[in-house]
Formats: C-alpha cells, structure tokens, sequence
C-alpha cells in the first residue's frame, strides 16, 4: 500500500516566477491538506481539500491556490514567489481526521 | 488563538536513557493531539495520536499521555537508542477544525 506521495522532491525558481507542486493521497484517503515548513519550525497550514473543495484555508495570501481533482490528487500552485517562499511544502491527507504526511518538496526561490 | 509550545527545543543524552519530552497547548478544546518524528530533510512520521476523549496511548517503547485539562502531553521514550536521534514534533486539532497546529519541535541527539 503506497503512502502519501509528492512530486518534485526538489525545486529551485526565481523571484516572480510560479511553481506547481502535486501531491497523491494515501490509498483509501479523500481529504488533502497542505503545509509549509520553514527551516528550524514546525509546519504551517496552508489549506485543506475535501470533496474537491477548500475546506479550511490558514493564514496565507491569495498567491497560494490549490485544487483537488476526482481521484483525490491534489496541486498546490503559488504565484510571484517571493524569497521567503524558500521551504518544505509538506502534503498530509487524511480520512476522518487522522493525518499521514508525504516526504515533501523542498523549494528554494533564489 | 491555539498555541502550541515544546520544551526543550534540543536534548542530548546517552544511548540507554529513558527520557521525556513535553508539549503544552493553550486552548483545550481539542479534537486530538500527534506525536510525529522527522529525520533531517525528511516529512513527517506519525507516531502517536491520542483522541481527547483518551489519556495515553503506547507503541512500542514510546508512550505519549494527554491530560486535556491542564493543556499538557508528553511523550516518554524508554531505553533510547542512536536511532531515535530526530526531531520529535508535536501537533494539536481543534474540536472545530481540520487542520494541525505544530510547536517548534524538540531534536532529540542520543549519542552512542
């Protein structure tokens, strides 16, 4: 049984330009919630899919959109990226609330 | 505003010590409460997860306790090993919501 998986592992963008980053839920999971970590914290919540609707946004600029599409997978896209965009984008999903994250993609915006 | 604090933010000790890492929420009106480990790197690997309703759950040589009440969990790591070396993350949800709150972490080195 395949676990959480994402794509890229790793990217490197400018300043300005926009990225798209994929996730692929566990087997059996219908809910996907996304996370930033920046180096040396815990992950922020950046927002969750669920029935290919956001259900619950973090504290975060409209820059960062995503999508879940009918089989589950889910996109996270950010916009104009900023340096301080430079972190691990990490993809958990779910099914009734108990969260398995994927090993993440690590961006860094020169 | 939920907040979640754990101490310490680093912790070295010798293979073989049983050791305790705490984690501390403000608002106690959760829905459950992780323990995840991550490797340097690495995502995150659940290793505990306590519903509100429980006090303690174990796995292994890990027990982690909830006392709701007070806004307290730690996570006990008996005999440690070199491979237990990581960072140990604690998280919290909301009765009302679905998303996680992380503290900062505690890195754990056990040295041989």
């Amino acid at each position: 049984d395949a676990g959480v998986t994402q794509s890229p592992t790793h990217l490197i963008k400018t300043r300005g330009q926009q990225v798209t980053l994929r996730c692929s839920p566990k087997s059996g999971h219908d809910t996907v919630s996304w996370y930033q970590q920046a180096l040396g914290q815990g992950p922020q919540f950046i927002f969750q899919y669920y029935e290919e609707e956001e259900r619950q946004r973090g504290n975060f600029p409209d820059r960062f959109s995503g999508h879940q599409f009918p089989n589950y997978s889910s996109e996270l896209n950010v916009n104009a990226l900023l340096l301080g965009d430079s972190a691990l984008y990490l993809c958990a999903s779910s099914y009734q609330r108990a969260q398995y994250f994927g090993p993440g993609t690590r961006l860094l915006v020169l | 505003k939920q907040e979640v604090t754990q101490i310490p933010a680093a912790l070295s000790v010798p293979e073989g010590e049983n050791l305790v890492l705490n984690c501390s929420f403000t608002d106690s009106a959760i829905y459950n409460l992780q323990w995840f480990r991550q490797d340097p790197g690495k995502g995150l690997t659940s290793l505990l997860l306590i519903q509100s309703s429980q006090r303690e759950q174990t796995s292994g040589r890990l027990n982690a306790s909830l006392d709701k009440s007070s806004g307290r969990s730690t996570l006990y790591i008996a005999a440690s090993q070199p491979g237990d070396s990581a960072t140990y993350l604690c998280a919290v949800m909301g009765d009302s919501s679905y998303k996680l709150i992380f503290g900062s972490g505690t890195r754990l080195l056990v040295r041989p």
